[in-house]
């Protein structure tokens, strides 16, 4: 079954205690992008890559690390969360990138609370 | 850069009423577009998508959305709404020609009373 798989669904930490959010596709697609999505403000990107080792900021990046050293794999890294980094978290998958035909498979998401 | 608006950020129907959900956008080249559902507690789920063509596309569930290039719009339409259809909608535009950044609306909670 084609599918975008992030773990954990939820997670409690303190601040400035590291923490990484998998993410894993099974459909060899080129493009992975992280979202936060916030009561108000919809769906914002943090960082998207086009391939393995191949990233770029997003709209919200700030205290945020990606990498891509897999195509399948796209970790999401929190080096010193903060509590304005409590969010419900997406990732997401596309051939290509969406601008060229194909539309995004997204993840069951990810639910992160800093205290 | 590009810009989402959706205006209506909570709307409230009965069952069998018409829905229309207002989505515009602020871009200067050529866009594709896209309207995504979020269930209560699930991911977003591609509903249809404009790419080139026939600016009325046909989705899934009976939705189906017009794009009016005049209007920078492209707004989301079903004739007959039903309870399974409570969820959240977002438009999202990115730029025609690959390898672009998405842009999400900032979404509408549709709520459906039986």
């Amino acid at each position: 079954e084609a599918q975008v798989t992030q773990n954990p669904r939820y997670l409690i930490t303190v601040t400035g205690k590291k923490l990484t959010v998998t993410c894993s596709q099974n459909m060899n697609h080129e493009y992975m992008s992280w979202y936060r999505q916030d009561p108000g403000l919809g769906l914002r990107q943090i960082y998207y890559s086009m391939n393995v080792e191949v990233t770029d900021k997003g709209d919200v990046p700030e205290g945020y690390k990606v990498s891509r050293k897999e195509k399948r794999n796209f970790p999401l890294i929190l080096e010193s969360p903060s509590p304005n980094q409590t969010s419900l978290y997406f990732c997401a998958s596309s051939l290509q990138g969406v601008g060229v035909g194909t539309e995004a498979f997204f993840g069951q998401g990810t639910r992160l609370t800093v205290v | 850069a590009q810009s989402v608006s959706q205006h209506n950020h909570h709307v409230i129907l009965s069952e069998a009423a018409s829905l229309e959900l207002g989505c515009n956008y602020s871009y200067g080249g050529t866009v594709n577009l896209f309207w995504y559902v979020q269930y209560p507690g699930q991911h977003l789920q591609l509903l249809l998508k404009y790419f080139s063509g026939d600016p009325l596309v046909k989705g899934i569930k009976g939705f189906e959305a017009e794009f009016i290039k005049s209007k920078f719009s492209f707004n989301l339409r079903k004739p007959s709404v039903q309870w399974s259809d409570t969820a959240e909608y977002f438009c999202a535009v990115t730029p025609g020609g690959g390898y672009q950044k998405v842009t999400f609306g900032t979404g509408t909670k549709l709520q459906v009373i039986p």
